[in-house]
């Protein structure tokens, strides 16, 4: 079946840097992804829809500058939390529309901004 | 804008028993999915099901089946002989047109041995 890779799993960075998530479609070419937020115990909130070679679309609300995404190849996506701040520590989740209208969602990022 | 709605946060269940966990949703669309995902603590979503809104068959899948009411925007998930391995978060979800996933609150399941 379908299977997405996200990397890492867990990262902490300290307040100010800047971290890189990456989601890649293993087995089927993902021409969009999905970046999702969640926080404990609550439903995934839609950041942004990456789309293979073009600006991903961002949900309202979101702030692009702060969440950068790319999406450089049919099996790439990844997703820049830049000047990472305490607030922006979450859990990250990246999903690709596979064939027959199935998502595979990525195994998720816990980040912590110290 | 579509919506979903899971007004249950939590609910548990007796080990063996059964459980239905309700959702409704709220669309101009004709033609979309309804799903159902399974969230244990690893936090890794797995699909548990799928219904087309134009088959009128309730989907099944082993353990797991719907009660698809399309003229009343309802998708509920019955979880026959639950087994401890079924405690997890479960989140309804939809997609049409626009290919986005919407999710509900999701709701909390336990299993009691």
């Amino acid at each position: 079946g379908a299977v997405v890779s996200q990397h890492p799993s867990r990262v902490i960075c300290k307040s100010g840097t800047s971290v890189k998530i990456e989601c890649r479609s293993l087995d089927f070419q993902a021409t969009t992804m999905f970046w999702y937020r969640q926080f404990p115990k609550k439903s995934l909130m839609l950041m942004a829809t990456s789309n293979e070679g073009s600006k991903a679309t961002y949900e309202q609300g979101v702030e692009k500058d702060k969440f950068l995404i790319n999406h450089a190849s049919l099996t790439l996506s990844t997703l820049t939390v830049t000047s990472a701040h305490p607030e922006d520590s979450s859990f990250y989740i990246c999903s690709a529309r596979s064939s027959n209208a199935g998502y595979t969602f990525g195994s998720g990022t816990r980040l912590t901004v110290v | 804008a579509q919506t979903v709605t899971q007004s249950q946060p939590e609910m548990s269940v007796q080990e063996a028993e059964t459980v239905t966990l309700s959702c409704t949703y709220d669309t101009s669309e004709s033609d979309y999915y309804l799903f159902w995902y399974k969230q244990p603590p690893s936090r890794q979503m797995i699909l548990v099901i799928r219904q087309e809104a134009y088959k009128q068959q309730n989907a099944t899948e082993n353990r797991f089946s719907v009660n698809f009411q399309k003229a009343a925007k309802s998708f509920s998930l019955k979880i026959s002989d639950s087994q401890l391995g079924d405690a997890a978060m479960y989140f309804c979800a939809y997609t049409g047109a626009n290919s986005k996933l919407t999710f509900g609150k999701g709701i909390t399941l336990s299993v009691r041995p």
